[in-house]
């Protein structure tokens, strides 16, 4: 099984709408989460950390379900500038990140 | 504040030929990441360094592979002999000690092998 499991999309959003996906982990003894964004040829960006008790940045909502050991993002309000690629990521232990495929996300005007 | 420096940006070289990848990591980073890119596989670890000694190579694919880090400034990623197959986008990234500390990527190398 995969240390991180992500629907690769594309995920066709019309602009103005919101949407919502998830990532499941392998390892229960997982210690820390974040949602990173990709632009296309570009790097991997920080978009949010995650954290146990959920939390929120503008339209980015991101949630943690550790029983079931999935991740949530969610984004409102979806811009044309939030066409990306959203990773999900998990560090395993000793700053070691597992990368998620990706969910391709594309805001339609 | 400089971020996490790569070069080249751009590889092309012919199979066979050594490569080699430069990073520079952001100033006061104990911890120091080289990844692989590919559309089948995405984003893969392929070593670190802490305080510039290797702590996990199990990433890398194989001998032909190898990476340094001689200072706190500096690490290389090279290949020899090179391979078609190794073709992809290879990232730097560096970030503080401590689990919650995001790693801050640098712009990558886009290597094709010929």
């Amino acid at each position: 099984r995969k240390e991180v499991e992500q629907d690769p999309g594309p995920f066709n959003v019309p602009e103005g709408a919101t949407v919502a996906f998830n990532c499941t982990y392998s390892n229960s003894a997982s210690q820390s989460f974040f949602w990173y964004r990709q632009d296309c040829r570009k790097e991997p960006k920080l978009l949010m950390s995650v954290y146990s008790s959920g939390n929120e940045d503008g339209r980015f909502t991101a949630q943690l379900n550790r029983a079931s050991q999935y991740i949530s993002l969610l984004i409102r309000d979806s811009k044309l500038s939030d066409s990306a690629t959203y990773l999900c990521v998990v560090n395993n232990g000793n700053n070691r990140l597992a990368f998620g495929k990706g969910n391709q996300v594309v805001v339609i005007p | 504040d400089a971020g996490v420096i790569q070069s080249p940006r751009h590889e092309v070289t012919e199979m066979g030929q050594e490569v080699t990848l430069r990073c520079k990591p952001i100033s006061g980073h104990d911890y120091l990441f080289w990844y692989r890119q590919t559309m089948m596989r995405g984003l893969e670890l392929l070593i670190y360094f802490n305080n510039n000694v290797p702590i996990d190579d199990s990433g890398m694919p194989e001998d032909r592979f190898s990476a340094k880090m001689p200072n706190a400034s500096f690490s290389t990623l090279k290949i020899q002999p090179s391979e078609p197959r190794d073709s992809a986008v290879y990232f730097c990234a560096s970030s503080l000690w401590s689990s919650n500390q995001p790693q801050h990527f640098g712009d990558g190398t886009r290597l094709s092998i010929l």
